[in-house]
């Protein structure tokens, strides 16, 4: 069964950090290009960051672009999203998500169960 | 970048109701269109992929059409679980959603 358990949200001040984490199982992990999206709350939802299966390539939508670095270490199954100079926008449930397998990158089929962050002083 | 406009943001049906949710893309997309569906709390669900491929598990009675630029989600005959928020999404680089329609009850 596929799983997906995001780790890592909280409360932090603006300009501060905060490391997400994705454990995943249930998959060939290393396979699949994986991604962050994030929904503010009552807001929709927005895709932030997205990783090749090796690592070698990163995508980031602007708002983040330079201030968020996404990773991955394939020998845990876990998927990282550095986030620093956080600002009150970013406050958000910031979900990992997997694509469909053999299909576009981003059609998402397994989401995790969401981490909030919130960014407040 | 590529905008996902949704019609409507809400709409207000009763179990049984045929209903269509519209998703028009502010440049063609060919078929590089999903749909979510998302209850409060909860992470959004794939429903339909390639403007019209139904995943997996998922209720006949969703369907989804279009290409280029607009695009309809479709419940033929809505059920008490139906009740949610529906999102659709375009593939193009970088991916977007758009605003969401909520789907209450009448």
């Amino acid at each position: 069964e596929v799983q997906l358990v995001e780790s890592g949200g909280g409360l932090v001040q603006p300009g501060g950090s905060l490391r997400l984490s994705c454990a995943a199982s249930g998959f060939t992990f290393s396979s699949y290009a994986m991604s962050w999206v994030r929904q503010a709350p009552g807001k929709g939802l927005e895709w932030v960051s997205a990783i090749s299966g090796s690592g070698g390539s990163t995508y980031y939508a602007d708002s983040v672009k330079g201030r968020f670095t996404i990773s991955r270490d394939n020998s845990k199954n876990t998927l990282y999203l550095q986030m620093n100079s956080l600002r009150a926008e970013d406050t958000a449930v910031y979900y990992c998500a997997k694509p469909l397998p053999a299909v576009a990158p981003y059609y998402f089929d397994y989401w995790g169960q969401g981490t909030l962050v919130t960014v407040s002083s | 970048d590529i905008q996902l406009t949704q019609s409507p943001s809400f709409l207000s049906a009763s179990v049984g109701d045929r209903v269509t949710i519209t998703c028009r893309a502010s440049q063609g997309i060919s078929s590089y269109l999903a749909w979510y569906q998302q209850k409060p709390g909860k992470a959004p669900k794939l429903l339909i992929y390639a403007a019209s491929t139904l995943q997996s598990g998922v209720p006949s009675r969703f369907s989804g059409s279009g290409s280029g630029t607009e695009f309809t989600l479709t419940i033929s005959s809505l059920q008490p679980e139906d009740f949610a928020t529906y999102y659709c999404q375009q593939l193009n680089s970088p991916p977007a959603f758009g605003q969401g329609t909520k789907v209450e009850i009448k």
